[in-house]
């Protein structure tokens, strides 16, 4: 699977949205970028994932530049409540088992 | 809540003990997994059973035992323990042959060897 790059920290304040960036330049063209969160001393929780176009759902959108070379994870309005350790993966989606590879992610802070 | 359920959530034992964690998801998921997260660490995968068969063991040593016995519940049995081996362990299912594949983690185990 492809190595992703993030910022090692950020910091938002509250009410204003959260753009966390990430770089996949050695993507491949079945690989797929998720976004998982964790807050401090759970387990991780899927936030959202996309191949090529941009995706939206409940919780985060997703923007994926047309090279899909980087991607950006945009939380409207942030709370303090998703202050956490956000990760992006790239993985092959489809019809292998899951396997995460984890790096260090980016602290994001939200803070009133 | 996730739908996937780890017990207990804080352990401590000696180097010369024997326990075991356990695993159970409510979710009809047909892969389990198990994970290391040791402090200032990334997450590291364990082991994958799909199908409740062992499809990976990432060079895990032997002290580390792990079970499934049906397609809900997985096991991770410990023994002979080092101090290094304290982290916070996770248990993670998805339902595989999927357009998603996406994970779903239980809240962990704090593993404390003394």
């Amino acid at each position: 699977d492809a190595k992703t790059t993030q910022p090692p920290s950020m910091d938002c304040a509250e009410g204003r949205a959260a753009n966390l960036p990430c770089n996949h330049s050695t993507i491949s063209g079945n690989e797929y970028v998720y976004w998982y969160r964790q807050i401090h001393s759970q387990g991780p929780q899927y936030i959202i994932h996309g191949l090529k176009n941009n995706e939206t759902n409940e919780m985060a959108s997703l923007i994926i530049t047309e090279d899909r070379k980087s991607s950006t994870l945009i939380l409207p309005h942030a709370t303090l409540r998703v202050t956490a350790v956000y990760y992006c993966i790239v993985r092959t989606g489809g019809t292998s088992y899951g396997k995460l590879t984890f790096g260090q992610g980016t602290i994001l802070t939200v803070h009133p | 809540e996730t739908g996937v359920t780890q017990t207990p959530r804080h352990l401590v034992m000696g180097m010369t003990n024997k326990k075991s964690l356990k695993c159970e998801q409510h979710l009809g998921h047909n892969a389990m997994y198990w994970y290391k997260q040791s402090a200032k660490k990334p997450l590291e995968l364990m082991f994958v059973y799909s199908l409740e068969e062992r499809v990976e063991n990432n060079s895990v040593p032997s002290r580390f035992s792990p079970e499934c016995p049906n397609s809900s519940h997985l096991f991770l049995h410990l023994h002979t323990l080092q101090p290094e081996d304290s982290a916070l362990y996770l248990c993670a299912s998805s339902q595989e042959i999927s357009t998603k594949n996406i994970q779903y983690f239980g809240a962990g185990t704090r593993l404390s060897v003394l």
